[in-house]
C-alpha cells in the first residue's frame, strides 16, 4: 500500500499531557498538509510543508500546536498540554504538485478527557 | 476569509436516481475544485478534482464548474445505496492549501 499512513488512529489522553501524532505521505509526494476535522464540520487547514520547509500556519494554530518534517519525509504534529477543545480527528494528506489533489491519510482521532 | 458554502442537507435520493450536490465559493482567484466523498468515521476520500470551465466525467460522477458564478456541482448518476456518504466540495486557495465546505450528506434510498 502506498497511500497516505498515520499513527496511532486513535489516542485517548488526559487533559494537560502532551501527544505526538506521525504522518508518512505518499513517497514522491514533497508536499504535506494537517487539517483538523470535528463533528459535522469540513477539514480545516492547520499548516502545510513543501519538503522540510513549513511554509504555512494556520492562525487556529495556537503556540501548543508544533508540526516537524525533518529531511522531508515523515511529519510529525505534537499539542502541548491538550485541553478537551483539541478532541478532533487529526488528518494529513500529500500532493505532488502545488494546486493539485490532495490524498487524505486514515486521520488520527484524538479525545482528550 | 475565503468562503466555500454547500447545503449541509441531508440530501434524499432514490436508488438509480441522479444525485446533485451543489457549492459555492467566494475566492474568485481559485483555480482547482475537487470532490471528496467521507464515510462516517473514515477520512476523505478524492472523487473528482475540476480546473476548468465546463463538465468533466469520470463513470457515474460528472464535475460541473462555473468559475463566473462561482459554482461547483457534483451529479451522481445511477446512485446507489454505497454513495451514501457526506461530500466535500473543496477549493484550493492559492496553491498551498484546501478550504472544505461543511459537506452534504447524501443518503440513498433502496
Amino acid at each position: 500500500d502506498t497511500g497516505v499512513s498515520q499513527n496511532p488512529r486513535h489516542k485517548i489522553t488526559k487533559r494537560g499531557q502532551n501527544v505526538t501524532f506521525r504522518c508518512d505521505p505518499i513517497s514522491e509526494h514533497n508536499r504535506l498538509y494537517w487539517y483538523r476535522q470535528t463533528l459535522g464540520q469540513g477539514p480545516e487547514f492547520l499548516t502545510y510543508f513543501q519538503n522540510e520547509a513549513q511554509l504555512e500556519k494556520s492562525r487556529l494554530l495556537s503556540d501548543r500546536f508544533s508540526a516537524e518534517r525533518p529531511k522531508g519525509s515523515f511529519s510529525t504534529l505534537e499539542i502541548q498540554r491538550t485541553e478537551q477543545g483539541d478532541s478532533a480527528m487529526y488528518l494529513c494528506a500529500s500532493s505532488l504538485v502545488a494546486g493539485g489533489a490532495q490524498y487524505f491519510g486514515p486521520g488520527t482521532r484524538l479525545t482528550v478527557l | 476569509q475565503k468562503e466555500v458554502e454547500q447545503n449541509s442537507g441531508p440530501l434524499s435520493v432514490p436508488e438509480g436516481a441522479i444525485a446533485s450536490l451543489n457549492c459555492t465559493y467566494s475566492d474568485r482567484g481559485s483555480q482547482s475544485f475537487f470532490w471528496y466523498r467521507q464515510y462516517s468515521g473514515k477520512s476523505p476520500e478524492l472523487i473528482m478534482s475540476i480546473y476548468s470551465n465546463g463538465d468533466k466525467e469520470d463513470g457515474r460522477f460528472t464535475a460541473q464548474l462555473n468559475k463566473a458564478s462561482q459554482y461547483v456541482s457534483l451529479l451522481i448518476r445511477d446512485s446507489q445505496p454505497s454513495d451514501s456518504a457526506t461530500y466535500l466540495c473543496a477549493v484550493s486557495e492559492g496553491a498551498q492549501k484546501l478550504v472544505f465546505g461543511q459537506g452534504t450528506r447524501l443518503t440513498i434510498n433502496p
